[in-house]
């Protein structure tokens, strides 16, 4: 069964440092997608990216990459130069068969000006 | 471009009660998901309709219940409420049964009495 675990439940920096959330998963499957969210306190959920996991290559947009290692499991994301507008809960998540999202816990990043 | 819209915002029950809450699907989209989220946790897929269908239901029991309309709009119905039933509930739109990325509504915030 697909699991997500994001192990970090808090995380508070002040603004300009870069921070990175981890993102572990488990899947049998052999192709697979993973997801970032994030929810600001407003509530709304944003696509923040898409990665298919036969593209091992980091993203990047902006101050937001991506790092993805399929030998570990892992589909961590960083920060550069944090900014007090990234406060918010952000969220990992893994498709299962059916195609509904498998979500991790959430990690709450705080930004201190 | 419409987003996805969701009405009440906010909304009290009492205990035993009946609630419907609605979802106006973002244009061009035909799939509408919705999720449950207790504070401090992540999304839970309650339930998805593609071309006015159930397609995927999680784990929630039979008095939750939904519809799809031919405008790809959605609504939530919850019977019998109990105050566990207090939470933030999601609605999400997508384009076909596939890994294409959610995109989500504000939210209805429900508070069960």
């Amino acid at each position: 069964a697909q699991k997500v675990t994001q192990a970090q439940t808090e995380i508070s920096v002040v603004e300009k440092e870069d921070v990175t959330l981890d993102c572990v998963y488990e899947t049998r499957d052999t192709t697979y997608y993973l997801f970032w969210y994030k929810q600001p306190p407003s509530g709304e959920l944003v696509f923040l990216i898409r990665r298919n996991s036969f593209d091992e290559q980091n993203e990047i947009s902006g101050r937001y990459s991506w790092n993805f290692q399929k030998s570990t499991s892992s589909f961590n994301f960083t920060i550069t130069a944090s900014q007090v507008v990234d406060s918010a809960v952000y969220f990992c998540a893994l498709p299962d068969s059916n195609y509904q999202l498998i979500w991790g816990a959430g990690t709450k990043l705080i930004i201190k000006p | 471009e419409t987003g996805v819209t969701q009405s009440p915002t906010h909304l009290i029950k009492t205990r035993g009660q009946q609630v419907t809450l609605r979802c106006s699907s973002q244009s061009g989209h035909n799939t509408v998901s919705w999720y449950q989220q207790a504070l401090g946790q992540g999304p839970q897929f309650i339930f998805q309709y593609y071309r006015e269908e159930e397609n995927g239901r999680g784990n929630f029991p039979p008095r939750f219940s939904g519809l799809q309309f031919p405008n790809y709009s959605s609504e939530l119905n919850v019977n019998a409420l109990e105050l566990d039933d207090s939470a933030l509930y999601l609605c999400a739109s997508s384009v076909g049964r596939s890994n294409s990325p959610l995109h989500f509504g504000n939210g209805t915030r429900l508070t069960v009495t």
